[in-house]
């Protein structure tokens, strides 16, 4: 059974700093995903990572992807209080006939002032 | 990305009535995912609806429990039988667009969620 590992699963940094939150997952996947949840709001898309070495970059936000060492991290450059938020990374695998998403158990993020 | 239009947004419901959420796709998708939110928790894959056949369930949920329809492939009904208070969950359809190369982000897509307070 597919495990989804995030870390820290609680994350309370300072406006202006760096950090970066950890998703390791336990079975073979080219597929991985990072949504953000707001309170009582439904999940947003933030990136789909689909090969090893994979990088993408939307504003602070920054995701990669290593296939081998089955880790995606999530990066936040210099952060604002706008980007406090539960951050979810979700591994898909295919199993029989379809593919599955499965969730990692999601990282609240409070970015003070 | 696809739009979802998932209704009622939230519901107050006795314990032992019933309770039938929707979800209606703005085009056509061969499958549509069912998962269930509990407070404070992550999302779990309650089941995998395809058009024209049964749905899939994961281990631990039943169709007894929460059955679904998918009458077409814009549309699917979750329903969640005779509830208890442990059924208090956000609900969440979500559907699955295929990736094009170089898109920043796409994939799976999310219903505005059903919040469920079971009393």
């Amino acid at each position: 059974e597919l495990k989804v590992e995030q870390n820290p699963l609680f994350l309370s940094m300072q406006e202006g700093k760096n950090y970066t939150i950890y998703c390791n997952y336990s079975t073979t996947s080219d597929r991985l995903y990072w949504y953000r949840q707001d309170p009582g709001k439904s999940l947003e898309s933030l990136f789909v990572l689909l090969s090893n070495g994979a990088v993408k970059q939307e504003g602070r936000l920054m995701a990669s992807l290593d296939t081998k060492a089955r880790l995606s991290t999530l990066h936040i450059t210099a952060a604002v209080h706008d980007l406090s938020a539960t951050y979810f990374c979700a591994v898909d695998i295919f199993v029989g006939s379809n593919y599955k998403l499965t969730f990692g158990k999601g990282t609240l993020l409070t970015v003070n002032p | 990305s696809a739009v979802i239009s998932q209704k009622p947004s939230r519901d107050i419901c006795q314990r032992g009535t019933s309770l039938t959420i929707q979800c209606q796709v703005d085009s056509q998708v061969t499958m549509m995912f069912w998962y269930r939110q509990q407070p404070g928790q992550s999302l779990t894959l309650i089941a995998t609806a395809n058009q024209g056949s049964e749905a899939t369930y994961e281990s631990g949920f039943v169709i007894d429990k929460f059955p679904i329809s998918r009458p077409n492939l814009t549309f699917s009904t979750l329903t969640v039988s005779n509830m208890s208070p442990e059924d208090s969950s956000i609900y969440l359809c979500s559907v699955e667009r295929p990736p094009f190369a170089g898109a920043v982000r796409y994939g799976y897509t999310f219903g505005s969620g059903t919040r469920l307070t079971v009393v």
